[in-house]
Parts: structure tokens; sequence; C-alpha cells
């Protein structure tokens, strides 16, 4: 069946650092990949999409990188702030096309 | 402009009560997404309409679930007869038109406690 795997412990970092969060994936040749934010009480955020034949995308201080060899995803948050503390989930399209598939997210805190 | 809003934001049913979730769409949005999220979960698809027509209820996890969307617009998620194992958070999420790269808007969600 198809997986998404996500670190399933909290990453604490210090602020100014950068971040880095995997998502890991089986059973899928997906033509996108998503990664989406979500804080406590709200639903997710969408925050960037990667295509299957693109190798990186940035946006401001996000990089995502997707390696469809190895079937993993970075996502790396540079210069990180308090402000980015939240979860963040990696969401692959299921067969559908339209619906999507969810990791379980990976929690990010931030300290000063 | 208004996002995906979802009433109400909280509700705690008895088991075997019936509750009725609501989600108001961004205007204009084709497609809309029920997802069904655990503690500690991801967000599990539920079921899926275009316009009025739902085209996938593959994600209902019983007969209990049922979703409308009569007039294209609001929609209704209905769970009838609730068991403790429906305690989850339920989003609403819609985008524009269907098609793959198409993002999704969530809603905050209705947080559903079955005692």
């Amino acid at each position: 069946s198809q997986k998404i795997e996500q670190n399933s412990e909290a990453l604490n970092i210090q602020e100014g650092k950068t971040a880095t969060l995997t998502c890991n994936y089986t059973n899928y040749s997906p033509a996108y990949l998503q990664w989406y934010r979500q804080d406590p009480g709200r639903g997710p955020v969408f925050l960037l999409l990667i295509r299957e034949n693109e190798k990186e995308k940035r946006k401001e201080r996000l990089k995502v990188t997707f390696d469809t060899t190895l079937k993993q995803s970075l996502f790396h948050i540079t210069a990180s702030q308090p402000a980015d503390s939240a979860t963040y989930l990696c969401a692959l399209e299921t067969n559908s096309g339209y619906a999507l598939n969810f990791g379980k997210g990976t929690s990010l805190l931030v300290t000063p | 402009g208004a996002g995906v809003s979802q009433s109400p934001r909280y509700k705690v049913a008895k088991r075997g009560q019936d509750v009725a979730l609501r989600c108001d769409p961004i205007s204009g949005h084709v497609s809309l997404f029920w997802y069904q999220q655990a503690l500690g979960q991801g967000p599990e698809f539920l079921t899926y309409f275009q316009n009025e027509a739902q085209l996938d209820k593959s994600g209902l996890p019983s007969d209990r679930f049922f979703a409308e969307r009569p007039e294209g617009s609001v929609s209704t998620l209905k769970i009838q007869r609730t068991q403790q194992e429906d305690s989850a958070v339920y989003l609403c999420a819609s985008a524009y038109k269907t098609g793959e790269e198409e993002t999704q808007y969530f809603g905050p969600g209705t947080r559903l406690l079955v005692l």
C-alpha cells in the first residue's frame, strides 16, 4: 500500500539555524509533492509544490528538494525563526489525481 | 477575502447522537473535500465534490457518514449514531477547479468529541 513517512519525533532547533524535515514515500510514482504547514487548532496551509521533473524549488526562506530515485523530499527552512514553529505535512496525490494523502507531519520548535 | 469557514468549531456529542458539520467554501470554488484528522495524524481523505456532484466517497469510514452539497456551495457532513472512534477533527478544503496541482484551501476544522 502507499505510504508516506515523516520524522515522528519533534525537531527542536535554535533560532537562526536551518531546519531540515524529511518525507519518504513508498509504492508511489507521484507527479508532484506538496508541503503544508499546520498550526494548532487550524487547518493546513499550502506552502510549496514540487514536480517530479524538478530537483529543487525555493520560496523565500523555504527550499524543497525532490528525489524520485530515493523516493524522498527534503524541506528546509533557513534562518529559522520562532514563528516557524508548527507542524509540517508532506502530501502526495492519491490515485484519483485530486485528493491528497498526507504524512503524519513533523513538529518543529524553534527556540530563541 | 474570506477563506473556508466551518461550523461549529467544537462539538461534543453523546454516543449514538447524530451530528451535522457545516463547511462554507471559498466563493466560486468548484472542488470541495472533506478530511478526517485524528490526534497526531495527518488528514485522511473522506469525500470529494465537484460542484454539487459527489464524485468520490471512497474514504467515508462507514455508512453512518453522509455528505452533501446540494447547491454546489455549502456542504454538510453528517454522522449518524456517533461512536467514540468518530472523535477527530473534520477538515473541509476547497479548490478553484478540478485538476492536479490545484491548491487546496483548508478551513479551521470542527473538533468532534464523542463521549
